[in-house]
């Protein structure tokens, strides 16, 4: 079975600050990986996505996050936080042998400060 | 349509009436899931629908869930005699296929609240 970890549930960075958040994740199969972004009362965003090209994979909005198979992890970063970055993250691995279903992390939620 | 589109987007209803919850995905998607998102359980799987058969309901938490496609386009998860523990966000998401890498498009969600 698949599963991603996300390590802290609230991370909290001042504007101009590097954003870093963690995902670790658990597949027996090389694995799709995606990063969704979640502001309030909305659905979820793709940010980016990973589906075994390049490990360094850029997003939307500055984002980017690199597959590291050594480490199993597909951490996201952003050199530069803006107030706009508010929001949860979610980090997600693809099941191709079930119809593509997701598996989520528990989330993280970004609080940028002034 | 442009987006996935879901309705209502809020639904108050009182503990053992049935529910009606709808998806219109994106025009051409063949692959359409529901997720449901609550405070304890993050976002879960519920079910995956390839044309209008699903062949994964494996997320569906008991019989009171059930939910079809029709004419490879809107979906209705029905969630019978609510209870309290079934209110959440309902999610729907469509793709172009389930072999497109993922990265589907997701609608706002219903947010049920069973009273």
């Amino acid at each position: 079975a698949q599963s991603v970890t996300q390590l802290g549930s609230h991370v909290s960075v001042s504007e101009g600050a590097l954003v870093l958040l963690r995902c670790n994740y658990s597949s027996s199969v090389p694995p799709y990986l995606f990063w969704y972004v979640q502001y309030p009362n909305q659905g979820l965003q793709l940010l980016l996505k990973y589906t075994s090209a390049a490990t360094l994979v850029k997003g939307i909005n500055g984002f980017e996050a690199e597959f590291k198979k050594s480490e199993t992890s597909f951490h996201l970063t952003k050199p530069s936080a803006h107030m706009s970055d508010a929001a949860e993250y979610f980090c997600a691995v693809s099941d191709q042998a079930a119809g593509n279903k997701l598996t989520f992390g528990g989330g993280t939620r970004v609080l940028v400060k002034p | 349509g442009a987006g996935v589109s879901q309705s209502p987007s809020n639904k108050v209803t009182e503990k053992g009436k049935d529910v009606e919850l709808r998806c219109d995905p994106i025009s051409g998607h063949t692959a359409l899931y529901w997720y449901r998102q609550s405070l304890g359980q993050g976002l879960e799987f519920l079910i995956y629908f390839q044309g209008n058969s699903a062949p994964d309901k494996s997320g569906l938490p008991s019989d009171r869930f059930s939910a079809e496609r029709t004419g490879g386009s809107v979906s209705t998860l029905t969630i019978q005699r609510t209870q309290q523990e079934d209110s959440a966000v309902y999610l729907c998401a469509s793709s172009l296929g389930p072999d497109r890498g993922g990265g589907y498009t997701f609608g706002s969600g219903t947010r049920l609240t069973v009273v």
